[in-house]
């Protein structure tokens, strides 16, 4: 029990598929993130959300497309996407400036 | 950019310690942090330490920083099988602004192995 909580664990699309991925933290924090891991690369910081608003846009396309309905909860929309997208993604979570908890990923495959 | 780095694997025997070590860029990191990632699983804080200390102890994990070198190391001591994992260490930059979220550069972790 990690006290972020990501669904689901696992997901293997086509390129043409709309899926999305949940995140829900249990830990009163305010801020959320949005993490890629490939293999042999470091995370790569995709998206910051800190009191449901968005405060970090790394340079992701458009492919993904968060959405922060509440402090609680996240999602990550995704549609068209490309074989080299097939990654770990991670959830974390925070208070404003303290560490992140992370969520066990969803581990994305598209075909 | 702030870069972190880390070496890629290592491997101790069961019983013997590990120390894991880390080099970042940022000269205004205020937290340093060190997590573990098992198998199949997101990445667990183990510890991290504020960058006004050089030393932090935690059961058997202790933490050293040499601010002046930019270098972090986990010692782990009495190693056992259920430390084999991917180690992260993570740097915090000062923040631009109050109220903003953390922003964490990551290491491409260290593979431990521990070996009977």
């Amino acid at each position: 029990e990690t006290g972020v909580t990501q669904t689901p664990r696992h997901l293997v699309m086509g390129m043409t598929n709309k899926k999305s991925l949940k995140c829900e933290q249990h830990l009163g924090h305010n801020a959320m993130y949005w993490y890629k891991q490939s293999a042999k690369k470091p995370l790569e910081l995709m998206f910051v959300y800190n009191f449901k608003e968005q405060t970090e846009n790394n340079s992701v396309p458009s492919r993904f497309s968060p959405e922060c309905p509440n402090s609680s909860h996240l999602f990550l929309h995704l549609h068209t996407l490309q074989p080299e997208d097939s990654a770990l993604y991670l959830c974390a979570s925070s208070h404003e400036q303290g560490p992140l908890h992370f969520g066990n990923g969803t581990r994305l495959t598209v075909t | 950019g702030e870069d972190v780095e880390q070496s890629l694997f290592l491997s101790v025997r069961e019983g013997d310690s590990s120390v894991i070590n880390c080099t970042y860029t940022d000269s205004s990191s205020t937290y340093l942090y060190w997590y573990k990632q098992e198998p199949g699983a997101g990445l667990q804080l183990l510890t991290y330490i504020f960058s006004n200390m050089d030393m932090k102890q935690d059961q058997r994990l202790t933490v050293l920083l040499n601010k002046k070198d930019k270098h972090l190391s986990l010692r782990i001591a009495d190693t056992q099988t259920g430390d084999s994992a991917i180690y992260f260490c993570a740097e915090r930059s000062s923040p631009a602004n109050t109220g903003t979220a953390s922003k964490l550069t990551f290491g491409t972790g260290t593979r431990l192995q521990v070996t009977l």
